[in-house]
C-alpha cells in the first residue's frame, strides 16, 4: 500500500541548531515534492517545492533534498530560531493524464525551538 | 492582497441538513482544490478543479459535490452532512499544474 511518513513526534531543538524533518514514502513515485509550513488553527503556507531530478533546493534558511532512490526528502532549516516553531508538511505531486494534479500530504511534524 | 477566502469559518450543523461552503481567490488561478484535514490522517483531497467546467474526484469524494462556474469561486457542497463530515476544511488554489498551493483560512464544521 501507498504511504507517506513524517515523524509523528515533535522535534524539540535549540535556538540557532539546524532542524532536520524527514519525509519517507513506499510506492509512490511522484513528479515533485513539496513542503509546506501550517500554524494551529490557520492554512498550510508552501516553503518550497523540489523535482524528482532535482537534488537539492535552497531558499534563504530553508534547504530540501529529494532522493527518489532513497524515497526520502530531508527538510532543513538552518540557524532556527522560536519563530520557526510549527508544523511541517510534504506533499507528494503526481501528474495525472487527465491535465490535474494530485497532492498527496503527509500528517506533518511538529517542530519546536526553544530558547 | 492576494488571498484564498472561504466562508463561513465555523459552522455547526445537524445531520441532513444541506451545507455550502463557498471558496473564492482573486488570484485568478486556474486550479483549485478541496482538502479536509484529521487528526492522525492529514490533509485529504477532496475534489480538483482544473479550470471552469472541469473538475475531477480526489481522494475522499464521498458525500461531497462541488461546481466551478467561474474561475474565481469553488464551492463545496454537503448534499446531507453525517457526523463523519466533521472536520477542518481547507479550499486551495494554485496558479499551475505542480505549482504552490495557496490555502484558505479554513472552515471548522460539526454535524451533529
Amino acid at each position: 500500500s501507498q504511504k507517506i511518513e513524517q515523524n509523528s513526534e515533535a522535534l524539540n531543538i535549540q535556538e540557532g541548531k539546524t532542524a532536520t524533518l524527514t519525509c519517507n514514502y513506499t510506492n509512490y513515485s511522484p513528479a515533485y515534492l513539496q513542503w509546506y509550513r501550517q500554524d494551529p488553527g490557520r492554512g498550510p503556507v508552501f516553503l518550497l517545492l523540489i523535482r524528482e531530478n532535482e537534488k537539492e533546493k535552497r531558499k534563504e534558511r530553508l534547504k530540501v533534498t529529494f532522493d527518489t532512490t532513497l524515497k526520502q526528502s530531508l527538510f532543513h532549516i538552518t540557524a532556527s530560531q522560536p519563530a520557526d516553531s510549527a508544523t511541517y508538511l510534504c506533499a507528494l505531486v503526481f501528474i495525472l493524464t487527465g491535465g490535474g494534479n494530485k497532492l498527496t500530504f503527509g500528517t506533518g511534524t511538529q517542530l519546536k525551538v526553544e530558547l | 492582497e492576494a488571498q484564498v477566502t472561504q466562508n463561513p469559518r465555523y459552522l455547526i450543523t445537524v445531520t441532513g441538513k444541506k451545507l455550502t461552503v463557498t471558496c473564492s481567490q482573486n488570484m485568478n488561478h486556474e486550479y483549485m482544490s478541496w482538502y479536509r484535514q484529521d487528526p492522525g490522517l492529514g490533509l485529504r483531497q477532496i475534489y480538483y478543479s482544473m479550470n471552469v467546467e472541469v473538475t475531477d474526484k480526489g481522494d475522499v469524494p464521498e458525500g461531497y459535490k462541488v461546481s466551478r462556474k467561474e474561475k474565481r469561486n469553488f464551492p463545496l457542497i454537503l448534499e446531507s452532512p453525517s457526523p463523519n463530515q466533521t472536520s477542518l476544511y481547507f479550499c486551495a488554489s494554485s496558479p499551475h499544474r505542480v505549482g504552490e498551493q495557496y490555502f484558505g483560512p479554513g472552515t471548522r464544521l460539526t454535524v451533529t
